[in-house]
């Protein structure tokens, strides 16, 4: 079955470490998408990319970076680790028919990260 | 800025009571999106709602949309313990792509 995956699904790393997290999509979606879960704000959106070699910033893209080489993968890399990044990272991915997003999103199982 | 709220953000009520959760949004969008997540998952889509006066039911959860109202509930019917969880709301206003923002989402307790 289709699926997307994350990794690692928890990681403590400390200020100012680099980290890069893993999300792989096996449905072929064209569209992926990184979010930060936080109490008290919700899901925000980090970066997107509608395809390979597309990126664009959501909301608090600061501090996070993606590439997208490969239709399958979207990893999101914290330059510099912030307290402040402490969060749950979910990354999604939708399709597009004819340019026309018409899907939903669907989410991987999350990456809880915690930065000391 | 797009805004989306959700209320209410807290919900106790009695197993086989009715409720509704509403959303509301500040933009333009024709494009509503409802999810559950349990405690410590993910996201599950429940509802994709893409036209004014979409509805659509699944169980006991019925999702509608009202676009010049801004506007989206999500009524719940004879409400079960298993429908316990945080029902979230996302406006897509990108007309060119896809771009949600979420509401801050519903916290919702049935009890026995």
């Amino acid at each position: 079955d289709a699926e997307i995956t994350q990794s690692p699904r928890h990681k403590i790393t400390e200020t100012g470490r680099q980290v890069t997290l893993a999300c792989h999509q096996t449905w072929n979606h064209n569209n992926m998408f990184w979010y930060r879960q936080d109490l008290g704000h919700g899901l925000r959106l980090i970066h997107y990319s509608y395809g390979v070699q597309d990126t664009n910033k959501g909301e608090v893209s600061d501090g996070y970076s993606v590439s997208r080489s490969n239709t399958e993968d979207l990893p999101l890399t914290l330059e510099s680790a912030a307290s402040s990044q402490t969060s749950v990272y979910f990354c999604a991915s939708s399709d597009s028919l004819a340019g026309v997003i018409t899907d939903t999103q669907y989410f991987g199982p999350g990456t809880r990260l915690t930065v000391l | 800025e797009l805004k989306v709220e959700q209320n209410p953000l807290f919900l106790s009520m009695q197993e086989g009571k009715n409720y509704t959760i509403y959303c509301n949004y500040s933009t333009t969008s024709d494009r509503l999106y409802w999810y559950r997540q349990d405690p410590g998952k993910s996201l599950e889509s429940l509802f994709v709602l893409l036209s004014n006066g979409a509805v659509k039911q699944e169980g006991r959860l019925m999702a509608s949309l009202d676009t010049k109202a801004r506007l989206s509930t999500l009524h719940i019917t004879a409400a079960v313990h298993d429908l316990s969880a945080t029902y979230f709301c996302a406006v897509d206003w990108d007309n060119y792509g896809q771009n949600f923002v979420f509401g801050p989402g519903t916290r919702l307790s049935v009890l026995p």
